[in-house]
């Protein structure tokens, strides 16, 4: 069982380049999310997902853009790259709306904006 | 939104110690999930807690949720070096509404 599998692992980019996080898992999950992860702010939420065709913002949605065409992806638009989005992205899946099941978490996705 | 704090922000004790992270939150927490993450690795689910006085154990890891449900401790018996990591606590508002906050973490280590 694969999960929730992030790619790339790492990534080096320029002020201004675009690219796309992906993130697929293979549990039938309709919630999906991005956080982002940054030495003493913690985990933050970017988008947020609760099904195919629906989409969300979170608290830091500003720069990165979703979709969510298929039940199993969910991938993260950076538009044009600025150092502020130097962070460590973590994308997130669970099978209930409620709330009342845990969030499985990807491995992660080193992004740094030169 | 939520704010959620926990302390200590780091922790530094001897193999075969025992130790208390906290979560505290100024509002209700209708779920409390507790992760470990380990450096440079994704966020590894520990437990959820979402009744008033729960309290749920694994293996040497016991976390709890008070009566009024602000807040929340995680404690591990006789630590060990694989118990090293940071440790998240996050929580959600309840009802419909199910976007997860989460506290900064607290990092352990585990000497032996």
């Amino acid at each position: 069982n694969a999960g929730v599998t992030q790619t790339p692992k790492f990534q080096v980019l320029k002020t201004g380049q675009s690219m796309t996080l992906q993130c697929a898992q293979d549990m039938n999950h309709e919630y999906m999310s991005w956080y982002r992860q940054d030495p003493g702010m913690g985990l933050r939420l970017i988008h947020y997902s609760v099904g195919a065709g629906i989409t969300d913002q979170g608290e830091v949605p500003n720069g990165y853009n979703v979709s969510r065409s298929t039940t199993e992806d969910f991938p993260l638009r950076l538009l044009s790259a600025a150092p502020s989005q130097t962070s460590v992205y973590f994308c997130a899946s669970s099978y209930s709306l409620q709330g009342n099941q845990p969030q499985h978490f990807g491995d992660g996705t080193r992004l740094s904006i030169l | 939104s939520q704010e959620l704090e926990q302390s200590p922000q780091s922790l530094i004790v001897q193999e075969g110690k025992n130790l208390t992270i906290n979560c505290t939150s100024s509002k209700t927490l209708y779920g409390l999930y507790w992760y470990k993450q380990k450096y440079g690795e994704g966020l590894i689910f520990l437990m959820m807690l979402q009744k008033g006085g729960e309290e749920k154990s694994h293996e040497k890891i016991t976390a709890k949720l008070d009566e009024k449900k602000q807040q929340s401790s995680l404690h591990i018996t006789a630590s060990q070096p694989s118990h090293a990591g940071i440790y998240l606590c996050g929580a959600h508002r309840g009802g419909s509404n199910y976007k997860l906050t989460f506290g900064k973490g607290t990092l352990l280590t585990v000497n032996p």
